[in-house]
């Protein structure tokens, strides 16, 4: 399997300009979670799905953040607009849905956003 | 809520040294541990794991024991390489229907020939 996928891996916007991140799970992974890393604040939860439904976005920052995932092999993050605070490195992760936990995240290579 | 406590860095070491990440935990009920390993410009990927009170979690020589005890799970390894160098993060599943990973903040270690 080819792993996680994420795509751009750099992204350079102008502040107030829509950015869209992608993502594709391995195949057969129940869940897929966003997550955002700066060096303040560290790696965060943003949003993560089961079997394509959002079960938890409560560590989205603001309504700015939206994440959708159509189908089992395609995930979207945008954010609408952005702002230089917004930059980051954005992971996409998913997992399987094993019982008894110890349940291990796969994670993308991330996307680096710079908001100017 | 749950939380992971992880030793502030950086770490930088000579090769060979041994290395001991510390790593402590807040959890309700009986959480599975792991340690994540970040290499420069990529993603994280697992390391080692533990699902239950003394279990030992290994690969690539690194070592990790589940203390419940104590509510620890400290990185050991006991020769350390060039290659070691990265950003290691302790983070822990609650269990349950909730799929979410607490992480630590991350430590960075670097290992200098």
């Amino acid at each position: 399997d080819a792993g996680v996928i994420q795509s751009p891996r750099h992204e350079v916007t102008e502040m107030g300009q829509e950015v869209t991140l992608r993502c594709k799970p391995i195949s057969g992974h129940d869940y897929l979670f966003w997550y955002r890393q700066t060096m303040m604040r560290g790696l965060e939860l943003l949003i993560y799905f089961n079997n394509n439904v959002p079960i938890d976005d409560s560590g989205m920052p603001e309504d700015r953040f939206s994440a959708k995932m159509p189908n089992a092999s395609f995930s979207t993050l945008k954010i609408q607009p952005s702002e230089p605070r917004d930059s980051a490195v954005y992971f996409c992760a998913s997992s399987l849905a094993l019982g008894g936990g110890g349940n291990i995240q796969y994670f993308g290579a991330g996307t680096r956003l710079s908001v100017l | 809520g749950d939380s992971v406590t992880q030793m502030e860095g950086p770490v930088t070491l000579s090769e060979e040294a041994c290395l001991t990440i510390n790593c402590t935990y807040t959890a309700t009920g009986y959480p599975s541990l792991f340690w994540y390993v970040q290499y420069p410009g990529e993603g994280l990927q697992l390391l080692l794991k533990a699902t239950k009170a003394d279990d030992k979690g290994s690969n690539k020589g690194f070592e990790a024991t589940y203390r419940k005890e104590t509510t620890s799970f400290h990185l050991e390894k006991g020769s350390v390489q060039v290659s070691d160098s990265a950003v290691y993060f302790c983070a822990l599943h609650s269990g349950g229907s909730n799929y979410k990973l607490t992480f630590g903040k991350g430590t960075l270690l670097t290992v200098n020939p």
